[in-house]
Parts: C-alpha cells; structure tokens; sequence
C-alpha cells in the first residue's frame, strides 16, 4: 500500500474556528490533491500541488488554503470553517505519467463536521 | 464544461452474475482511471487507461476514445464486490485535474 496518511481522521468544531487538515506522504511522488466527498457528488477538487511551493486552485476551492513546504506534506486551511464545509476530506497522490496524472493513491479521508 | 457521467447510478446483481458499469464523458481525454470505494469509505485505484482493454482478475476495463465511453466489467460477481465504483477522466491539454463521475453503487447479492 502506498504510504499515505490523513490527520485528523475525525473533527468537530464550530462555526468560525480555523481547521487544519494535514496530507503525509512516504512516497515522493510530485502530486498532491485535496478533495472533498459529498451525497450527490462526484469527488471534488478543492486544490492540489504538482511540487513545492507549486499549488493550483480546484474546482470549488473558495473558502479554503493550502500549503506545501516539503515534499511530503500537504496542508489543507479553513481559515473560518462553515457549516458548507461538512464533508469527507480525502487526500490524494500521483506520480506523473505520459499521459499526465498517474495512479491515484487515496487517504483513508478526514471527516469534517462544522457545528 | 467537461463531465462524466455513470450508469447505473445502482445496481443489485446476484452473486455470479456478471456486472457492467458505463463511463462517458463529453471532451476529449488523456486518460481514464476506474476506482473502487469500499463500503468503509477506502478508495482504490482500480485502472489507468487511454486506449484498448485492461484485465486485473476478475475485472476488466476498456475505452473507446472516439465513442468518449468506457466500462468495466466485473464477471463471476461475489458478495465483497459490493462497493462504489467511481470513474475519472483526464481532459487532454495537459491538465491534471481529474474530473470525476457521481459514482455507481454495486450491491452483490449472495
């Protein structure tokens, strides 16, 4: 299994209040994503990272940060998390590939519950 | 704006059977990923492909890229096939933003 880690796994907090979510990988692999799961939705892109200090906005990443120092680690920022933010927070890797994005490698996800 | 859609949205088979689960999608691609979410929440890369067939197992998955469709196949279906099989496109252009389908929810029954 490719060695990647989400934290926390499980969170609750309230309206307001800054909540950060951290991507660990052992990998090396250049591509990092943030996505987020919701009912009636495909995974949704929320920002990803093809190297570091190298970020790239998503489809729905109004409300969010993020930030990558090193290789290995890829933060996710609510500066002031809503209610909207409710979600399952899944953390991806890839290598590249010839036809662009390879495999993909999933977190087991961060549920986030905003009070 | 580039979509993928999936059918069925659910599907109920019984154990043996064998399971398609279609993929289309409306611009053109570099390639396409399958992926398995486990009743648990796990997601798992299934395959990668931008042309032909490919077999892992009991599954397979091919790609007709002038149609903009693919499936996957599952044949001699069991109980723990149950799960969420989720496809993903890669528009061409060098993009690296995956876009995804909603998902089609497979329940084997034994």
């Amino acid at each position: 299994d490719a060695g990647i880690t989400q934290s926390p796994r499980h969170k609750v907090t309230e309206t307001g209040t800054p909540v950060t979510l951290r991507c660990h990988q052992t990998e090396n692999h250049r591509y990092m994503y943030w996505y987020r799961q919701d009912p009636g939705h495909g995974l949704r892109l929320i920002h990803y990272s093809y190297g570091v200090k190298d970020t790239d906005k998503g489809e729905v990443s109004d409300g969010y940060s993020v930030s990558r120092s090193k290789t290995e680690d890829f933060l996710l920022t609510l500066e002031s998390a809503t209610s909207s933010q409710t979600s399952v927070y899944f953390c991806a890797i890839s290598e590249s590939s010839w036809t662009g994005v390879g495999e993909l490698f999933f977190g087991e996800g961060s549920r986030l519950t905003v009070l | 704006k580039n979509e993928v859609e999936q059918s069925p949205q659910n599907l109920t088979a019984q154990e043996g059977e064998f399971i398609t689960i279609n993929c289309s999608y409306s611009v053109g691609i570099s390639a396409l990923h399958w992926l398995q979410q486990h009743p648990g929440g796990g997601i798992v890369s299934l395959f990668m492909l931008s042309s032909g067939k490919k077999k892992h197992g009991r599954l397979i998955a091919t790609i007709n890229i002038q149609e903009k469709h693919s499936s996957l196949h599952i044949t001699a279906s069991h109980p723990r096939d149950s799960a969420v099989y989720i496809c993903a496109a890669l528009p061409q252009g060098g993009s690296e933003k995956l876009v995804f389908g909603k998902g089609t929810k497979l329940t084997v029954n034994p």
